[in-house]
């Protein structure tokens, strides 16, 4: 059980060039997410989706698009990549279970767009 | 809408010190709260919640109780170590289930 899988771990970019972070979980999850974390700013929600065929904008969806390949896997793409675009971003993922409700982290992409 | 507040940091404790770090918030109704911690260069992990109001949340030693009279969510530990050293952030649950995030307190713990 590996949880929250996301790669690669690190990337460099060249502005304008376009690249996806890949996320993955296998905990039968419905619910999954894409944050990216800045300094002082905490996490801000880029994408999310609900649930399978479903994805919503979240707070910064600016300049990125998703896809809800399957159950477990949500991708994230950056088409023309910009300076701003520096960040460390996380996926996440959680089960709709009530009041219990938990969401679980990969481990980030470190992404640097010169 | 919805948000979180937390102390700024970092703070900076000698180990044994005791830990407080302060977070409100505000929100309709009465939401489930919870301490995420992110130790360096790895993603967050659920630390501890509470889903009502009176509820204690405790985890590793650390606890925080969910205080609807002052809107707060003040995470506490009795006696910090080293490992402690991360950055905590403070969440809510939303109604549409979204996390509302706090923007994190950098803890450094001295030997």
């Amino acid at each position: 059980n590996a949880g929250v899988t996301q790669t690669p771990k690190f990337q460099v970019l060249k502005t304008g060039q376009s690249m996806t972070l890949q996320c993955a979980q296998d905990m039968n999850h419905n619910s999954m997410y894409w944050y990216r974390q800045d300094p002082g700013m905490g996490l801000r929600l880029i994408y999310y989706s609900a649930s399978e065929g479903t994805t919503d904008k979240g707070e910064v969806p600016n300049g990125y698009n998703v896809s809800r390949l399957n159950k477990r896997e949500f991708s994230l793409r950056l088409e023309s990549a910009a300076p701003s675009q520096t960040s460390v971003y996380f996926c996440a993922s959680s089960t709709r279970n009530g009041r219990m409700y938990e969401q679980y982290f990969g481990p980030g992409t470190r992404l640097t767009v010169t | 809408g919805d948000s979180v507040t937390q102390m700024e940091g970092p703070v900076t404790l000698s180990e044994e010190a005791f830990l407080t770090i302060n977070c409100t918030y505000t929100a309709t109704g009465y939401p489930s709260l919870f301490w995420y911690v992110q130790y360096p260069g790895e993603g967050l992990q659920l630390l501890l919640k509470a889903t009502k109001a009176d509820d204690k949340g405790s985890n590793k030693g650390f606890e925080a109780t969910y205080r609807k009279e002052t809107t707060s969510f003040h995470l506490e530990k009795g006696s910090v170590q080293v490992s402690d050293s991360a950055v905590y952030f403070c969440a809510l649950r939303d109604s549409n289930y979204q996390l509302i995030w706090g923007a994190g307190t950098k803890l450094i713990i001295k030997p």
